[in-house]
């Protein structure tokens, strides 16, 4: 089993619906999670950070974190054209070790 | 703009030689990590430097080596380059090594040919 696993996708939505992205992952010791939207061949950016189980928003967008289910959420409110990249969650141990990554969502916001 | 430098954006080689691509960090962060990602896979970790020490390893070739200088900037070596090393490569930094978020530079696009 992968440590971090996400759902493929790609996920093509018309613009202005609500969009979620899905990660789970294997080990209890992950204690931090982040979002990041990688455009193609450029750098992945952080959109969410956050280390408790429950939700978080950061204007459209809100990241959901339950432990005891290791798994993970990104939910995209009114999604734009700009918003079509592929999502990454990352996930990093309490240990400080590296981070790890899910294998990305494509998505793609139709106007 | 995360704040992560790196240099160069774009590199043609020819298979068997080396190459070094440098990272600076964000101003104030202690770690930097180096990431390979291949056509459409995912970003697989390499290494990981703390304040000028390794401190965790990933799936790095030993033809691969890295290095974090004083002024905390690091420098990946590639050597005796293949074509399956073609792939963008990327550097992140984060404040410490344990509890903070990772912020990504805009990687070096490698061409092995």
């Amino acid at each position: 089993q992968k440590e971090v696993e996400q759902d493929p996708g790609p996920l093509s939505v018309p613009e202005g619906a609500i969009v979620s992205l899905n990660c789970t992952y294997s080990n209890s010791a992950f204690q931090y999670f982040m979002w990041y939207r990688q455009y193609s061949r450029k750098g992945p950016e952080l959109l969410m950070y956050t280390y408790s189980s429950g939700n978080k928003e950061d204007g459209r967008f809100t990241a959901q974190v339950d432990k005891s289910s290791k798994y993970i959420s990104l939910f995209i409110r009114d999604s734009q054209p700009s918003d079509s990249a592929t999502y990454l969650c990352a996930i990093r141990d309490n240990y400080g070790q590296n981070f790890v990554f899910g294998p990305g969502t494509r998505l793609s916001v139709l106007p | 703009d995360s704040g992560v430098t790196q240099t160069p954006k774009h590199l043609i080689t020819a298979t068997g030689q080396r190459v070094t691509l440098r990272c600076s960090p964000r101003s104030g962060d202690l770690s930097v990590y180096w990431y390979q990602q291949s056509l459409d896979q995912g970003l697989q970790f390499l290494i990981q430097y703390y304040n000028g020490e390794e401190r965790a390893k990933g799936n790095i070739l030993e033809r691969f080596s890295a290095q974090q200088f004083p002024d905390l900037h690091s420098e990946l070596n590639l050597s005796s380059l293949e074509l399956g090393d073609s792939a963008l490569y990327f550097c992140a930094s984060s404040v410490d090594g344990e509890n903070t978020e990772a912020f990504f530079g805009q990687g070096t696009r490698l061409t092995v040919v």
